[in-house]
Order: C-alpha cells, then structure tokens, then sequence
C-alpha cells in the first residue's frame, strides 16, 4: 500500500536553529499538508498546500513557518528559528483529491532543546 | 465544548465486544474523519464521511453521522486487541484539508 514517508523520526535541534521536515507525498497525490501535535494535545492543522501554493493555513503557521515542494516528490516544512514550543511530533499527509481521505506519515518528532 | 469532541475519553471492553465511541462537533461540516493513532505513532486514516452520507463501512467499521445533531458515532465490531488505540474525529468545514481534531477516545481491548 503507497505511504507518506516522514525523515527524520525524531529530530533534536538547539533553540534558535532552523531545521527542515521532509516529507514525500504519496506520488500520484496533489493536496499536501502538516499538522502538529504537541505531547497530550491535540493534533493541530499547520497548513495545506495544492498546486505549488499554500491553499490554507492556520494561526500557528506564522512566519517563522514555511513550506516548499522543492521537486516533484518531496515537501518540506521549514521552521526557521526554532522555540521551545515547537516541540511536537509533525506530521505530513498527502490526499489524491483533497475530498476522500488523507494518508498521514509516522511523523517527525522535533524536540527544541 | 469544542469541535469535534470525542465521547467518552477512555472505554476498555473485552476482546470480541462491540465498541461505539460518539463525536460531537459545533459548526456545520463538510466532512468527518476518523482516525486511529496507536501509542506514540502516526495517524491511520480509517473513514471520511462527506456532510451528505450518513452511513459509512469499512470491514468492521461503522461510521454515522448526524448533521441535525452534529454528532457522529465509530463502531467497530467484534473488536481484536489490536485495536487497541486512540481513535480522533476530525472535521474540516474548508474542504482544504484544514482538519479540526478532537482530543480522542482511548480504546483498550483486553484479550
């Protein structure tokens, strides 16, 4: 069955560094998106992107957040300049049609030290 | 409360037995999606019900949803202990996959 592949599974970065989240999207799919989920929280939409643009985002996806689909198979999700509080499992999920269902990767989880 | 709220938070039946578990949300939808994440792991997208369906199956499981009530309810039938896990609704008013999720149901199925 085709996955959503996450890299790194964890990842532990100095506060202040930037770090980038790789994601390759199931290669046929064409709606991408992240989500995060803090430890005990809830899973958050970060942001959904369609057609080389972001077509929605939310209020944590500030500007120290960026996106990128850097060819035609990975998308990445930049922090710039990391926060304690960016700690958090990151999740990556891609959808064919954006309206029957989405596949989720195992995540990265980002710790800010 | 909040959308997509998930009832009740933790439910432990013995293997074999149903398992129904609610969800509730506040604005109107466009679709409804259910979600099993087992213990520190990714999440496995299990069905999406679009505002105008409702009833969904898939294998064992049983997905309604009622758009008067703004609740839907997850069976899964004769459980396993596999499926042991958290199980999420999320629901998306955008149909931009900007999904709202709840804070989920902790299944425990003992052999």
């Amino acid at each position: 069955e085709p996955e959503v592949t996450q890299t790194p599974s964890h990842q532990v970065t100095q506060m202040g560094q930037e770090v980038i989240l790789r994601c390759v999207p199931i290669s046929n799919h064409l709606y991408f998106y992240w989500y995060r989920q803090i430890l005990g929280q809830k899973v958050e939409f970060l942001v959904s992107f369609y057609n080389n643009e972001i077509s929605e985002k939310s209020e944590i996806f500030d500007d120290q957040f960026s996106v990128e689909r850097p060819d035609g198979s990975n998308f990445t999700l930049k922090i710039r300049s990391t926060k304690l509080e960016d700690s958090a499992m990151y999740f990556c999920a891609s959808s064919g049609d954006g309206l029957r269902g989405y596949t989720f990767g195992s995540g990265t989880r980002l710790t800010v030290v | 409360s909040q959308q997509g709220e998930e009832d009740p938070q933790a439910l432990s039946i013995q293997e074999g037995e149903n398992a129904t578990m609610n969800c509730s949300y506040k604005t109107s939808i466009n679709n409804l999606q259910w979600y099993r994440q087992n213990s520190g792991r990714g999440l496995v997208h299990l069905i999406l019900i679009r505002s105008n369906e409702r009833e969904k199956h898939s294998g064992r499981l049983r997905v309604t949803l009622d758009t008067s009530k703004k609740s839907s309810s997850l069976l899964i039938t004769a459980s396993r202990a596999a499926d042991t896990a958290s199980y999420f609704c999320a629901t998306d008013n955008t149909n931009a996959g900007k999904s709202t999720f709840g804070d989920g149901t902790t299944l425990t199925v003992k052999p």
